[in-house]
């Protein structure tokens, strides 16, 4: 099973300031088959990228995702209002599907 | 639109059976694979497996293999997930979810509203 490790844990930040997660997994990820999804309270997880680096439909192109291997990245390059929230990582190219354990973006 | 309506929450004692809903809309249901997410209280997201509504193929997470069943009635683009001895333990929030493509390996695009499972004496 591969462990993926976000960091770091939580994330103070001002609107307006760039937001960069990590998201390291224990082995490697299967052709970049690397998510990432958002999940703000009392609501389902909503997906922003895939592929490691592909926008989902209707994301906002301030949210950029990068990395191959063990190595991942999401970037926010301006925080919004609206992004707050706890964003987690999955690799979906080795069974058991797994995800991080969420990094949570908060206002400063 | 492609939507996915879970069922209502539930309340239970521990030992007791569940079978869970999660019925899907505004697309060929037989052709995408449904998965199935725990969130237990204040924690975050678990892979618990995934159907193929087309033919009921099914795998598991070797976590909740055994402690629940995935299934689907394509007659009525519905999957499920049940328990038959529920424990305090299976208390979370429970979400479905459809793959972005067809194929097995797939991200999770379209989810349902999620399903709180509370089990309580």
């Amino acid at each position: 099973e591969i462990v993926l490790t976000q960091s770091p844990g939580t994330l103070s930040l001002s609107p307006g300031e760039r937001a960069t997660l990590s998201c390291r997994a224990s082995q490697s990820v299967t052709s970049s088959y690397l998510a990432w999804y958002q999940q703000k309270p009392g609501q389902a997880p909503r997906l922003l990228i895939y592929g490691a680096s592909t926008r989902a439909t209707g994301i906002p192109d301030r949210f950029s995702g990068s990395g191959s291997g063990t190595d991942f990245t999401l970037t926010i390059s301006r925080l919004e209002p609206e992004d707050f929230a706890v964003y987690y990582c999955q690799q979906y190219g080795s069974s058991p599907r797994t995800f991080g354990q969420g990094t949570k973006v908060e206002i400063k | 639109e492609v939507q996915l309506v879970q069922s209502g929450a539930e309340v239970k004692k521990p030992g007791e059976s569940l079978k869970i809903s999660c019925k899907g809309s505004g697309y060929s249901f037989t052709s995408y694979w449904i998965g199935w997410v725990r969130q237990m209280p204040g924690k975050g997201l678990e892979w618990m497996g995934i159907i193929y509504p087309g033919d009921s193929d099914t795998r598991y997470s070797p976590s909740f293999q055994g402690q629940v069943t995935i299934s689907a009635d394509k007659s009525i683009s519905t999957a499920y997930l049940q328990w038959s001895s529920l424990k305090a333990s299976d208390t979370a929030m429970y979400y479905c979810a459809r793959h972005l493509g067809m194929a097995t390996i797939s991200v999770l695009t379209n989810w349902g509203q999620g399903t709180l499972v509370t089990v309580s004496s």
